[in-house]
């Protein structure tokens, strides 16, 4: 059974930095895409980024160069630093797997709110 | 590339027939997915590729299209069925999403 769990979030002040994580059994992270996607309070669904397994890596344009996506092979991790976090950056944040044409398998998310 | 989603909200009752639409901005061949998302809960896969029915989806959901005009049908709804549902382009990074149609009960 997949199991993909998100940890990570909390309150933070704008400009501040947090890194998500999402454990993965019953899948290996580095042999998988994976995608983060972020759901703001009572907004809809907007994907954030992917890597793929081959490593390359992707973001939608409001967080790059501030996010940065990767894996942990030993852990079977996968992170997102988040950094210069914005208020318009509340949200949950889900991971998925990316099958390029599918996000089949989503962790519970983890909440991240930016808040002065 | 924008997909937007009609309505954004329904009322029906358990039994009715439900289409909901769902518009690309240009063509995406068939790369169209469909996701049910409840109340606190993380979106689930319901249909791929337009018209592909995810394993362990009842066969009472399914959709059509191709293009850029496509449709999500509930044949009979059920009461755990009342919930938002999201259309998603998988046709060209960024990925989207629709706005999501809420359905309610009647």
């Amino acid at each position: 059974e997949v199991q993909l769990v998100e940890s990570g979030g909390g309150l933070v002040q704008p400009g501040g930095s947090l890194r998500l994580s999402c454990a993965a059994s019953g899948l290996t992270v580095s042999s998988n895409h994976m995608s983060w996607v972020r759901q703001a309070p009572g907004k809809g669904l907007e994907w954030v980024s992917v890597i793929y397994s081959g490593g390359n890596t992707y973001y939608t344009d409001s967080v790059k160069g501030r996010f940065t996506i990767s894996t942990d092979d030993s852990r079977n991790t996968l992170y997102l630093q988040m950094d210069s976090l914005r208020v318009e950056d509340t949200a949950m944040y889900y991971c998925t797997r990316d099958l390029r044409d599918s996000f089949d398998y989503w962790g519970q998310g983890t909440l991240v709110a930016v808040s002065s | 590339i924008q997909m937007t989603q009609s309505p954004s909200s329904l009322s029906a009752s358990v039994g009715d027939r439900v289409t909901i639409t769902c518009r690309a901005s240009q063509s995406i061949n068939s790369r169209l997915n469909w996701y049910q998302q409840k109340p606190r809960r993380a979106p689930k896969l319901l249909i791929y590729s337009a018209s592909n029915l995810q394993s362990g989806v009842p066969s009472r959901f399914s959709g059509s299209g191709s293009e850029t005009d496509f449709t999500l049908t509930i044949s009979s709804l059920q009461p755990e069925d009342f919930a938002t549902y999201y259309c998603q382009q998988s046709y060209t990074t960024p990925w989207t999403f629709g706005q999501g149609t809420k359905v309610e009960i009647k």
